[in-house]
C-alpha cells in the first residue's frame, strides 16, 4: 500500500545533540512537507519542498534543517540550536501539479522527547 | 493572509447526538478548505475537502461540511455522533497560489460520552 513512514516512532535526545527524523514516501508525490504540533497551537509549517534538490523555510524553520536528494525522502533534522524540541513531528506530502486543491497525505508522526 | 479559527478547543457530545465543530476562516481569495481528523498518536487523515461547485461537501464517517463565503465559515457536522467519533479535529484553508500551502486551526477535540 502506498503512504508516509515516519520512523522512529519515538524519539529522545540529550541536551545538545543533533536528532534527524526520517520521512519516506511511496505515493510519487512531488511536494513534501515538515510540520511540529504541540498542544492547542495545531500545526505549525517547519520546511517545505516541492521538487527535489529545492526546499523552503515555512513558518518556524529555526533549529531545524531538511535535505531532499531524493523524491521519495526527506529528512528533517533538529539541531542543538532548537531550544525547545519536544513536540510531535508530522511530515505530509501532495501531489504538486493541480494547486493548492489537492490534500495532504500525513506519516504517523514522530514524537521527540528530550532527556 | 490567511488563518483560521476553530471556535472550542473542546466539545462534548453524547452518543447519538448532532456533532458542530465551527471553523471560520480569513482569506483574500476564494479558499480550498479542508477537514482533517487525528486519532492518539497518530497522523492526519483527510475527512473532506471544498475546492470549487457544490458548497455542501459530504466526507467520510458521515461528516459534511457546508462552505458559506457570506459568513466566511465551513462548519463540520455529522448528524449521529459515534463513539468512535472521538478525535481531534483540524480545519485547514490553502489559497489558489499554484502550490498547496496550509493554515490550520489550533483544533477542537471531540468528546462523545455514552
Amino acid at each position: 500500500d502506498g503512504g508516509i513512514t515516519q520512523s522512529p516512532k519515538y524519539l529522545f535526545r540529550k541536551e545538545g545533540q543533533n536528532v534527524t527524523l526520517s520521512c519516506e514516501q511511496n505515493l510519487n508525490h512531488d511536494a513534501m512537507y515538515w510540520y511540529r504540533q504541540d498542544p492547542g497551537q495545531g500545526l505549525r509549517l517547519i520546511y517545505y519542498s516541492q521538487i527535489v534538490n529545492d526546499f523552503q523555510k515555512g513558518d518556524i524553520a529555526e533549529g531545524y534543517s531538511v535535505s531532499r536528494e531524493k523524491k521519495e525522502s526527506f529528512p528533517l533534522t533538529v539541531t542543538s540550536a532548537q531550544k525547545n524540541p519536544t513536540a510531535f513531528y508530522l511530515c505530509a506530502s501532495s501531489i504538486s501539479s493541480g494547486g493548492s486543491n489537492q490534500p495532504q497525505h500525513f506519516g504517523d508522526g514522530t514524537r521527540l522527547s528530550i532527556l | 493572509a490567511q488563518s483560521v479559527t476553530q471556535l472550542g478547543s473542546h466539545v462534548s457530545v453524547s452518543e447519538g447526538a448532532l456533532v458542530l465543530l465551527r471553523c471560520n476562516y480569513s482569506s483574500s481569495v476564494p479558499p480550498y478548505l479542508f477537514w482533517y481528523v487525528q486519532y492518539p498518536n497518530q497522523g492526519l487523515q483527510l475527512l473532506l475537502k471544498y475546492t470549487t461547485g457544490a458548497t455542501l461537501v459530504k466526507g467520510i464517517n458521515g461528516f459534511e461540511a457546508e462552505f458559506k463565503k457570506s459568513e466566511t465559515s465551513f462548519h463540520l457536522t455529522k448528524p449521529s455522533a459515534h463513539m468512535s467519533d472521538a478525535a481531534e479535529y483540524f480545519c485547514a484553508v490553502s489559497e489558489d497560489s499554484g502550490f498547496q500551502k496550509l493554515v490550520f486551526g489550533t483544533g477542537t477535540r471531540l468528546l462523545v460520552s455514552p
